[in-house]
Formats: C-alpha cells, sequence, structure tokens
C-alpha cells in the first residue's frame, strides 16, 4: 500500500509569484485536505476536496485554490505569494464516507520558503 | 467548532506513563476526540481517536468523562523515540459535509530523558 507523497520536497520561490503543489493520495482514499504549518505552530486547516469539489475550507484569502482530480491525487495552488506563505504544506487523505475514522494519513510536505 | 487547550510542553523519564490532558469545553455532540503525534519535518500520525469512556490501542490509551470537557492521552513506558508534539483536535470528520474541518492546537511539545 503506498502513503501520501507530496512533491516537490522544498520549493524557494520570490514574492508575487505563484506555486503549485502536489499530492498523490493514500491508496482508496477519496478525501484530500490541505494544511498549512507555520515553524512552531500546529498545522491550519486550508481546504479540503471530497470527490473533486471543495467541501470544506478555512481562514484562507481565495489566492488559495486548489484542484482533485479523478485518481484523487489533488493540487495546492497560491498566487501573489506573500513572506508569510512561508511555511510546511501538509497534505492528507482519508476515506470520506459515513462512519470512516477521523484518522488521516499525512505526507512529508512540502517545505515552501517565499523570499 | 470546538477549541483545544493543552500544556506547552512536558518533560518525563523513560520507562515512565506520560499523561497528557486536553480540554475542550465546547465540544459537540458529534465530535470525536482525536490524538496526533508529529515528529520534525515530518507530516502528524494518527495515535488514537475516542468518543467516550476509554479507548486502548497498541501505543496508547485515551480516557475521556462522562461530560467530555477533557480528554487525556496517556503513552506506557515512554521511550525516547517518543520525544515529538502530540496534537489533541476535536471535530467530525466522518460526515464529509462542508462543516467538517480539523482545528489543530499548538500542541504539547514532550521531551523524554534517559
Amino acid at each position: 500500500e503506498t502513503g501520501v507523497t507530496q512533491s516537490p520536497t522544498h520549493l524557494i520561490k520570490t514574492r508575487g509569484q505563484q506555486v503549485t503543489l502536489r499530492c498523490s493520495s493514500q491508496s482508496g482514499h477519496n478525501t484530500v485536505s490541505w494544511y498549512q504549518q507555520a515553524l512552531g505552530q500546529g498545522p491550519q486547516f486550508i481546504f479540503q476536496y471530497y470527490r473533486e469539489e471543495e467541501n470544506g475550507r478555512g481562514n484562507f484569502p481565495p489566492r488559495f485554490s486548489g484542484l482533485q482530480f479523478p485518481n484523487y491525487s489533488s493540487e495546492l495552488n497560491v498566487n501573489a505569494l506573500e513572506l508569510d506563505d512561508s511555511a510546511l504544506y501538509l497534505c492528507a487523505s482519508r476515506v470520506g464516507a459515513q462512519g470512516a475514522s477521523n484518522e488521516q494519513f499525512f505526507g512529508p510536505g512540502t517545505r515552501l520558503t517565499v523570499l | 467548532l470546538a477549541k483545544t487547550t493543552q500544556p506547552i510542553s512536558m518533560d518525563s523519564y523513560e520507562g515512565q506513563e506520560v499523561n497528557i490532558t486536553c480540554s475542550h469545553n465546547n465540544i459537540a455532540t458529534n465530535d470525536y476526540i482525536t490524538w496526533y503525534q508529529q515528529f520534525p519535518s515530518q507530516g502528524p500520525r494518527f495515535i488514537i481517536q475516542g468518543y467516550k469512556t476509554k479507548v486502548t490501542n497498541e501505543v496508547a490509551s485515551l480516557f475521556i468523562p462522562a461530560d467530555r470537557k477533557s480528554s487525556t492521552l496517556s503513552l506506557p513506558r515512554v521511550s525516547l523515540s517518543d520525544t515529538a508534539v502530540y496534537y489533541c483536535l476535536v471535530g467530525d470528520m466522518i460526515g464529509y459535509s462542508s462543516a467538517s474541518k480539523i482545528i489543530f492546537g499548538s500542541g504539547t511539545r514532550l521531551s523524554i530523558r534517559p
């Protein structure tokens, strides 16, 4: 069974640029969530995708957007990067269905640095 | 959404039992309590989940009193490798409605000494 994978591992961008981060969910998982984790803080929920539709969003501006594909992999796009966007971006997958566990499986994250 | 309060840090020694308590006064009827462990530069890892009373698995126990306003994660006989940040989360992700989301707090930084 393949776990959650994310790419790239590290990324350096400059302020104002755009970035796309990618996530492959664990086999059989149809729900993907994205989190932003600043240094020394807990992960902050960005949004969740279930069957290719966004069905939950945290307090992040519209320049944070995402996609989920038919194979349940996902992308996180961030436009007009700001210095405060520097963080570890985590992707988590799970089975989204009634009776499923709250257990999420996290990937190793993408470390984004904005200069 | 229910917020959680945990101690910022805890220290213990190898072989000891460690109990980390989390307060969640505004827990909702449908909310579950979930604990995650996170090592530096890694994603969080699920430890245990519960709704009420006591839950035990191969790595930990979770104690939840009747009023569910707090919970205690118990790690038996800790080792150096248990040094990590532990997060208590309260929420309901079983339903896939738009209201389903999980809030991580700042976590408890557990340090285990030889």
